[in-house]
């Protein structure tokens, strides 16, 4: 089966601009995540969706940060306006709910880089 | 809140020496436990779930609550073994099923 897919790969920005990441899961998977994966750190939770309803966004900087998944596939994560410490490689993962004990499957990631 | 300690941030050995990886967690509930694996230029995957008791690439992990600990062992490590190895932590509330990660482990293993 076709993996995550993640676009674009890497992108550059000045500080206050904008950025759009975008995120295609595994055909059928109903669960994506959002993470954001800062140098020397392991990935930290952003954003959780289950088909097209968020089910946690509690670690999501809000006042910048916006996500939506409209028809329960694909999935955007913005940053408005960027800040240097967004700097950081931006991933994507999805998950079916059908099985129990489940594994999350990781895209590429989009590396971000703010000056 | 839950959190997981990988106290190394790199850790070298040489191939055919053993190898392991320490992971602490804490966690008020049943934990649910994995070790993730990134080698070079390749994507984040799943290495072992501690639920599954399973032997991968020759790596093992025991969950030990007492000490809260979930280390990663393999007897004789290979050159191929070198990656960024993440410990993560995995809460189930309703529906939400998030890992928790730490902050992972750069092995390498020296020819």
């Amino acid at each position: 089966e076709a993996g995550v897919a993640q676009s674009p790969r890497y992108k550059i920005i000045e500080k206050r601009q904008s950025v759009a990441f975008w995120c295609n899961p595994i055909s059928g998977h109903a669960t994506l995540y959002w993470y954001q994966q800062i140098l020397g750190q392991g990935p930290k939770l952003l954003i959780q969706f289950q088909n097209n309803g968020v089910v946690d966004d509690s670690q999501l900087p809000k006042d910048r940060f916006s996500a939506e998944r409209l028809k329960g596939v694909d999935s955007t994560l913005k940053i408005q306006p960027a800040k240097l410490e967004d700097s950081a490689v931006y991933l994507c993962a999805s998950r079916t709910e059908s099985r129990a004990y489940n594994e999350q499957f990781f895209g590429p990631g989009t590396r971000l880089t703010v000056l | 809140a839950q959190r997981v300690t990988q106290p190394e941030k790199l850790l070298s050995v040489f191939k055919g020496a053993p190898v392991e990886l320490k992971c602490n967690y804490s966690y008020s509930g049943s934990p649910e436990l994995f070790w993730y694996v990134q080698y070079s230029r390749q994507r984040l995957q799943l290495l072992l779930r501690h639920i599954s008791r399973e032997s991968i690439k020759g790596f093992t992990a025991d969950l030990n609550k007492g000490e809260t600990s979930f280390h990663l062992k393999k007897p004789f490590a290979q050159e191929e073994d070198s990656a960024m190895y993440y410990c993560a932590l995995r809460i189930s509330s309703g529906s939400a099923r998030q890992l928790t990660f730490g902050s992972g482990t750069q092995l390498t293993v020296l020819p």
